[in-house]
């Protein structure tokens, strides 16, 4: 019974292509995020959802883009995939509230050939 | 820039002895500091966390000391297992809680070897 579950697990796409990650929550948390693992091992927010709402958009391409359809839901696409967006992309969510303890999914690896 | 630094990439220990993961952080208005473990192929877990306003929080062999003068975050397992061998990230909560919108902050991390 997974809390946070992403798939795909693993995705191998081209150059150019337009690919998809799915995030679901089963913990009733009002928050959702995405996180990017790059070769160097930081994790970086890309984005945040408090009830279907963003409310963190960091500094990243406008080629990704966010869904949220309700508040379990939090998808990420990415349009014209780049060398550069190959990384481990984690799915999270919490109840922002005290020290905002994020649960993780397993995360997604993505590779761009 | 990093917000958040752990120096040390790797760090082994014998079983049964202490391990003591560093954390040096530069901005004074983080409220909460974080450590999450991580094991190969799954997501970061939560393992504790403590308030900018204590000093010193301890659940079971997992103890983390803050330093807020130093801006210094550690963590001392006690003692340790192999199975505590994993990556350890530590995280701080961005701003007055009020206004961060829950941005944590992460480390780059320290591998953490565990000997029998």
């Amino acid at each position: 019974d997974t809390a946070v579950s992403q798939t795909p697990k693993y995705l191998v796409t081209q150059m150019g292509n337009d690919k998809s990650i799915k995030c679901e929550q089963n913990l009733g948390h009002d928050t959702m995020y995405w996180y990017k693992q790059d070769s160097k091992k930081f994790l970086k927010i890309m984005f945040s959802y408090n009830n279907k709402e963003l409310i963190i958009n960091e500094t990243v391409p406008n080629r990704f883009s966010p869904k949220s359809p309700d508040k379990a839901h939090l998808n990420l696409h990415i349009n014209s995939l780049e060398l550069g967006d190959s990384a481990v992309y984690f799915c999270a969510s919490s109840i922002m509230t005290g020290a905002n303890v994020l649960t993780f999914g397993a995360g997604s690896r993505l590779t761009v050939l | 820039d990093q917000q958040v630094k752990q120096n040390s990439p790797s760090l082994s220990v014998q079983e049964g002895r202490i391990s003591i993961l560093n954390c040096d952080y530069t901005n004074s208005m983080f409220d909460y500091f974080l450590w999450y473990k991580k094991y190969p192929a799954e997501g970061p877990t939560f393992l504790i966390s403590i308030s900018s306003i204590k000093d010193k929080n301890e659940d079971g062999r997992f103890t983390v000391f803050l330093n807020k003068s130093a801006k210094h975050l550690s963590l001392h397992i006690v003692p340790s297992q192999p199975g505590d061998s994993a990556v350890y990230f530590c995280a701080v909560l961005r701003g007055p809680y009020g206004g961060s919108q829950g941005n944590l902050i992460f480390g780059k991390g320290t591998k953490l070897s565990v000997k029998p």
